[in-house]
Formats: structure tokens, sequence, C-alpha cells
């Protein structure tokens, strides 16, 4: 039973528009989200991440937006471009003093801008 | 940001022999690391927490004597996948997070791809 889910598998989108990907939850444990850039044959990169307590979070061409009540979070990436192309996870997390709990991954979805 | 190194970014083995991969954070020390393997297409799967000082905490389905964790010190934890075969062919993730900093991201290392033939 998948914990995270990423329904769309890949996305195609031009140059300069919005990307926009989602994530659904089902754990209501979860209190912490992330997500991850990952090319071929490298580690995941963080992008940005939101606590429980905030529907949004902002960092230059990327937002996260967090619906708690729907169990579903959304990264916004305007303007695309084509550097951005990449498989992106979504990740979830709950909260321990020591933060050292695992994340648990979506599967991931391959965006890829066409310029 | 923290750092964590993961060492050999690729290996070929022959079936039957053992392969370590070792993971370090640089400038942190991880009282937990954690082991993800990720297959084609598919997501990233938690396979143990690698706790230092004591044994490592297994998922479901992951066999322990295969894939064996040794968390000798706070910056280094070792995954050793033993008498490999082709199906433990995939790409092996090791990440961290920083305790000093509570709640915050983790950090991956650069991955192994490991090829048994």
């Amino acid at each position: 039973d998948q914990q995270v889910k990423q329904n769309s598998p890949s996305l195609s989108v031009q140059e300069g528009r919005i990307s926009i990907l989602n994530c659904d939850y089902t754990n209501s444990m979860f209190d912490y989200f992330l997500w991850y850039k990952k090319y071929p044959a490298e580690g995941p990169t963080f992008l940005i991440s939101i606590s429980s307590i905030k529907d949004k979070n902002e960092d230059g061409r990327f937002t996260v937006f967090l619906n708690k009540s729907a169990k579903h979070l959304s990264l916004h990436i305007v303007p695309s471009q084509p550097g951005d192309s990449a498989v992106y996870f979504c990740a979830a997390s709950d909260f321990t003093v020591s933060g050292n709990t695992p994340l648990v991954f979506g599967k991931g979805t391959r965006l890829s801008v066409i310029a | 940001g923290a750092v964590v190194s993961q060492h050999p970014s690729r290996v070929i083995c022959k079936s039957g022999t053992s392969v370590k991969i070792e993971c370090r954070s640089l400038d942190f020390q991880a009282t937990t690391m954690f082991w993800y393997r990720q297959f084609p297409k598919k997501s990233l799967m938690l396979m143990a927490t690698s706790n230092e000082g004591s044994k490592a905490t297994y998922e479901q389905g992951v066999e322990k004597d295969k894939f064996l964790i040794n968390h000798a010190s706070l910056t280094l934890s070792t995954l050793t996948v033993t008498s490999a075969h082709p199906e433990d062919s995939s790409f092996y993730i090791c990440s961290a997070r920083d305790p000093g900093q509570g709640l915050t991201e983790a950090f991956f290392g650069q991955g192994t791809r490991l090829t048994v033939v």
C-alpha cells in the first residue's frame, strides 16, 4: 500500500510555462513534505520542503502548496526551463525530536521541459 | 548544507562475490543513516535503517543476511551485498539527516550502480 502517490509518471511542458507536479499521501501522521529532483545514476537532490503548519512555501521558481485536508501537495515550477528536466520525487516524513525518520517516497514524475 | 558521500559510484562484480558500499556524512554526525534501493522506473524503496553502535533495522522483505549493514562510527555506514546475484543489480543510495538541525531534509549520497554479471 503506497503511502505517497505520484499518479502522473510523466509530464511535458513548454519552456517558460508553469510545471505542476502533484502528490497525494494517505498517512495522516506525515507532517513534513519534501520534493527532490533526480537525474539518472545520481542521488536525489533536495529542492524544497514544507511542514504541515504551512500551506505554501516558495523558493525562487519553486513553490510547494500543501492541502492537509485533501492530503495533497503540489510543486509549481515557473517559469520552467530545459534544465528542469528530471525525475521529481515527492517524499514525506513524520516528526520526531531527533528528525531521524526515513523518508517515504512516491514513484516519481518525469518532467520534460521542451525548448 | 550537509553532505553525504557514497563510494563507489559504480561497481561491476561477478556472481557469488561480495560488494561493499560506503556512506559517509562529511560535516555532521549521523547516528542514523538510511539505505534505499531504486529499481528501474520505480520509487526509492527503503531497505534498512542503519543505527550507530547497534543493529540495523530492516524493512519487510529485505534479507538481513544478504545485505549486511555496519554503522561503526558516527560518520560511516557500510552496506555489503553478500554472494551477489544478477537480481541484486540495482542502484543503491544512502541518506542521512543532520540530527543537529531537527526537522530537515535528508541528504543523499551520489548512489552506487551495482551490476552483477
